[in-house]
């Protein structure tokens, strides 16, 4: 089965801090995402990488960066953590292809205060 | 760009009841569509895809959905919906925008199951 890991389910934080979110998936799969899901607004992208060191912006990139130094590891970093980033984060990964499903890991609820 | 309208925020049903949640897209050409189901405290499952052919498509769990492209739709049905379904359910539709295969979500229907 398809594995994708989140570094840790539950994280609190303090304004200003940097935070750095990780994701590790098994399965050689080339794009790896990042979203973050609010109560009535769903899953929005954040960031997504196709390959090693690439990545492009999604609807939501503001305060927020990424890393893909190795196919299978993609992190997301919050450089000064405000409260308006508590929040799901959702990590997920695919083959290429239009057609190919996402597989999510279990996600990370971040607390900032 | 794409867009995807899940126009029931919640819904409840009761155990053995059928289950009908509503999915609507915006896109020009045949669009690759997906549900997903997200347990409480779990990250997102797929339930089933659709890209050509068939316009009836089955999932797992025994969830079916049906593509109409004259209504832009894609609506999830189950015809009996066990306490387990209880869940928050997305549709979500391909971006073609850029690289990779982005989707685009819904905002999510959260069903209840009354027993």
């Amino acid at each position: 089965d398809v594995k994708v890991t989140q570094s840790s389910r539950y994280l609190v934080k303090r304004t200003g801090e940097k935070v750095f979110l990780e994701c590790v998936q098994d399965m050689d799969h080339e794009n790896m995402f990042w979203y973050r899901q609010d109560p009535g607004l769903g899953l929005r992208l954040i960031y997504f990488s196709y390959d090693v060191k690439m990545k492009e912006k999604g609807d939501i990139p503001e305060g927020y960066s990424v890393s893909r130094e190795k196919k299978e590891r993609f992190s997301l970093i919050l450089e000064s953590a405000s409260t308006n980033q508590t929040s799901m984060y959702l990590c997920a990964s695919s083959y290429g292809g239009y057609d190919n499903e996402q597989f999510f890991g279990p996600g990370t609820r971040l607390t900032v205060l | 760009a794409q867009s995807v309208t899940q126009p029931d925020i919640h819904i409840t049903v009761s155990e053995g009841a059928s289950l009908e949640l509503r999915c609507n897209y915006s896109y020009g050409a045949t669009p690759y569509l997906f549900w997903y189901v997200q347990s409480p405290g779990q990250g997102l499952q797929l339930l089933l895809k659709y890209f050509s052919g068939d316009t009836l498509v089955q999932g797992i769990k025994g969830f079916e959905a049906e593509f109409k492209r004259s209504q832009s739709s894609f609506n999830l049905r189950k015809p009996s919906v066990h306490w387990s379904d209880a869940a928050e359910y997305f549709c979500a539709v391909v971006d073609y925008t850029g690289g990779g295969n982005k989707l685009t979500f819904g905002t999510g229907t959260q069903l209840k199951v009354e027993l």
